[in-house]
């Protein structure tokens, strides 16, 4: 067990440019959360997925942001048509869910610090 | 929506003192409480996790304790270091997400 990993950690992009970002999560982990963080704010929840379905969205992902998790296991974050505002650290995190219904602890990335010019 | 808010949002204390962190939150309908640790241009580290049945959860210096009735949750820090300077997030759960607070920004003087 290496931990949550993700790549690039950091990601430097003029405005108008497609990123993506990968995380790959702790192996026997079925939920997979990103989120986004910008300086002085805690994590803003961005979208999560259940194995391989992704189950929810915030609406904080405008339909410039997509994300992945083929077969259940990495996955990826593309913006499309950068903005500076999209400049933030974008975060990985991943967990389990217990077959009773029980929620075990988050395990976060390092991130991926994105910067806009 | 769920809001969860941290007070103070920065705190300065001695080496060697206990200190104690709130974390409050809007909707007691909650699943877990989690708090983490985040050193300054890093990820987040968890520290504790309670879930919606425990009232409060130990590791070593640290102490959570969590009044889903009063949507409050603290962290005690027993002896504190220059080491635990940081931000202390917490994080309240419903089943699809975590609600963050800002933080409480954590300096310990040597």
């Amino acid at each position: 067990d290496t931990g949550v990993s993700q790549d690039p950690r950091h990601k430097i992009t003029k405005r108008g440019q497609n990123v993506t970002f990968r995380c790959d999560p702790i192996s026997e982990h079925n939920r997979l959360y990103w989120y986004r963080q910008t300086l002085g704010q805690g994590p803003e929840f961005l979208t999560y997925f259940q194995n391989e379905a992704q189950l929810e969205k915030s609406r904080l992902l405008s339909d410039r942001f997509s994300a992945e998790r083929p077969k259940g296991s990495f996955s990826t974050l593309e913006i499309q048509r950068t903005e500076q505002g999209d400049s933030a650290m974008y975060l990985c995190a991943s967990s389990l869910e217990g077959t009773s219904g029980t929620y075990y602890e988050q395990y976060f990335g390092p991130g991926t610090r994105l910067t806009v010019t | 929506k769920q809001e969860v808010t941290q007070i103070p949002a920065a705190l300065s204390v001695p080496e060697g003192e206990n200190l104690v962190l709130n974390c409050s939150f809007t909707d007691s309908a909650i699943y877990n409480l989690q708090w983490f640790r985040q050193d300054p241009g890093k990820g987040l580290t968890s520290l504790l996790l309670i879930q919606s049945s425990q009232r409060e959860q130990t590791s070593g210096r640290l102490n959570a304790s969590l009044d889903k009735s009063s949507g409050r949750s603290t962290l005690y820090i027993a002896a504190s270091q220059p080491g635990d300077s940081a931000t202390y997030l917490c994080a309240a759960a419903d089943r699809n997400q975590f609600y963050f607070g800002t933080g409480t920004s954590l300096t310990v003087i040597p």
